[in-house]
């Protein structure tokens, strides 16, 4: 069964700190992998998406950057946090199914990222 | 781009109390039309989903949603609410062409007192 690993649970980071979130699936090959951030009153909001190794989608213009090194990897980064980069992320997965639209997203459990 | 919307931010009902959240996206094509849930200290999961066939989808735990194409929407019903439906709940649309993504709404927080 596909299984989705997400770490650290929790982080607290000062501003101008370097970040680096990591995900990874299990069980499945060559998903789509997805960075949300969840913030309170304002659902979720896409940050990067992913079809392939090396290739990233932005979705918002901001200090935070998606690489995906290997198939089932996904890592979420910054060089340089801000105090409006606190948030609840969540790394997810679905299934490719090409002119069809989405599968389901699986979700990680999230990263819960207080700057301070 | 497709959006969606969940005019509803906060509901509070009293167990036994039918449900009707509502959802409307914004976007001409076909698409594919998701509930999510997240309970209290727990992750998203997968409540329904639309993809093609018979517009009134069942889900988990009694729910259903109905998606009416004529009027953009994909609400979320329920007949009867127990205190354990206490969550948020988010609604998402998927479009068959170009973005690779779900677009989510602002979620419901619904609330069921005892």
């Amino acid at each position: 069964s596909q299984t989705i690993h997400q770490w650290p649970a929790t982080l607290v980071q000062p501003v101008g700190s370097p970040l680096s979130l990591e995900c990874t699936v299990e069980g499945t090959s060559n998903p789509n992998l997805y960075w949300y951030r969840q913030a309170a009153g304002r659902g979720l909001q896409l940050l990067f998406y992913s079809v392939g190794i090396g290739q990233i989608s932005s979705e918002v213009p901001q200090n935070l950057s998606a690489s995906r090194p290997q198939d089932r990897q996904f890592i979420l980064s910054s060089k340089k946090l801000l105090l409006s980069d606190s948030g609840f992320y969540l790394c997810a997965w679905s299934v490719p199914k090409p002119g069809q639209g989405n599968s389901p997203l699986h979700f990680g459990n999230g990263t819960r990222l207080t700057v301070t | 781009a497709q959006s969606v919307s969940q005019h509803n931010h906060h509901v509070i009902l009293s167990e036994a109390a039918s449900l009707e959240l509502g959802c409307n996206y914004s976007y001409g094509g076909t698409v594919n039309l998701f509930w999510y849930v997240q309970y209290p200290g727990q992750h998203l999961q997968l409540l329904l989903k639309y993809f093609s066939g018979d517009p009134l989808v069942k889900g988990i735990k009694g729910f259903e949603a109905e998606f009416i194409k004529s009027k953009f929407s994909f609400n979320l019903r329920k007949p009867s609410v127990q205190w354990s439906d206490t969550a948020e709940y988010f609604c998402a649309v998927n479009v068959h062409t170009g973005r690779r993504a779900l677009t989510f709404g602002s979620g419901t927080r619904l609330q069921v007192q005892p």
